[in-house]
């Protein structure tokens, strides 16, 4: 089992550009999220999906969207991307009921 | 004052010593703590798990609840190098599926 992956591992993009982070889960788990680590600043929520079919906001929303496009797949759209946006991404899921997260090995993204 | 709080580090320690890691919190509802490890350029791994307040054993590494004085522990016996990451401490309260992370704790075990 290939667990969470997240494709791209690296991206570089320039101010205004838009692309779109891939997330897909092979454990069969209910709850994907996207999260964004910045030194110093921890990991911080930019959106999640409690099931399929449903997203909401989390912590740091602006500038994001997200498509829940099935059970296994989540992603992460920057439409018009700013140099803030610079971070680490991580795509993480949860089984129903539980509450331990399982990470992706993380996108590192650059705008410049 | 943040919901969870952790020393950010680094913690720096030889080779076999113990290691304790702690993360204080304000929100009386958490139920649910979980110690987190990352190392460099990887993302987060579980590493522990527990409910409520006590003890659980795994291994080298025993996480502790103290839920009266709002307090958690990750201790590591006979640290390794290889131990060397950053852990971070996350907690949810019941029926809430967003945990609430600490900044995360860099750890250096030196040979």
């Amino acid at each position: 089992n290939a667990g969470v992956t997240q494709t791209p591992k690296f991206q570089v993009l320039k101010t205004g550009q838009s692309m779109t982070l891939q997330c897909a889960q092979d454990m069969n788990h209910n709850s994907m999220y996207w999260y964004r680590q910045d030194p110093g600043m921890g990991l911080r929520l930019i959106y999640y999906s409690a099931s399929e079919g449903t997203t909401d906001k989390g912590e740091v929303p602006n500038g994001y969207n997200v498509s829940r496009l099935n059970k296994r797949e989540f992603s992460l759209r920057l439409e018009s991307a700013a140099p803030s946006q610079t971070s680490v991404y991580f795509c993480a899921t949860v089984a129903g009921g539980l509450y331990e997260q399982y990470f992706g090995p993380g996108t590192r993204l650059t705008v410049t | 004052q943040k919901e969870v709080e952790q020393d950010p580090g680094p913690l720096s320690v030889p080779e076999g010593a113990i290691v304790s890691l702690n993360c204080t919190y304000s929100n009386s509802a958490f139920q649910y703590f979980m110690w987190y490890r990352q190392y460099s350029r990887k993302g987060p791994e579980l590493l522990m798990y527990t409910y409520s307040s006590g003890n659980k054993e795994d291994g080298r590494f025993t996480a502790q609840v103290d839920k009266s004085s709002k307090y958690i522990s990750l201790f590591i016996r006979d640290s390794q190098p290889s131990d060397s990451a950053t852990y971070l401490c996350a907690m949810s309260a019941g029926g809430s599926y967003i945990p609430t992370f600490g900044r995360g704790t860099s750890l250096i075990v030196h040979p």
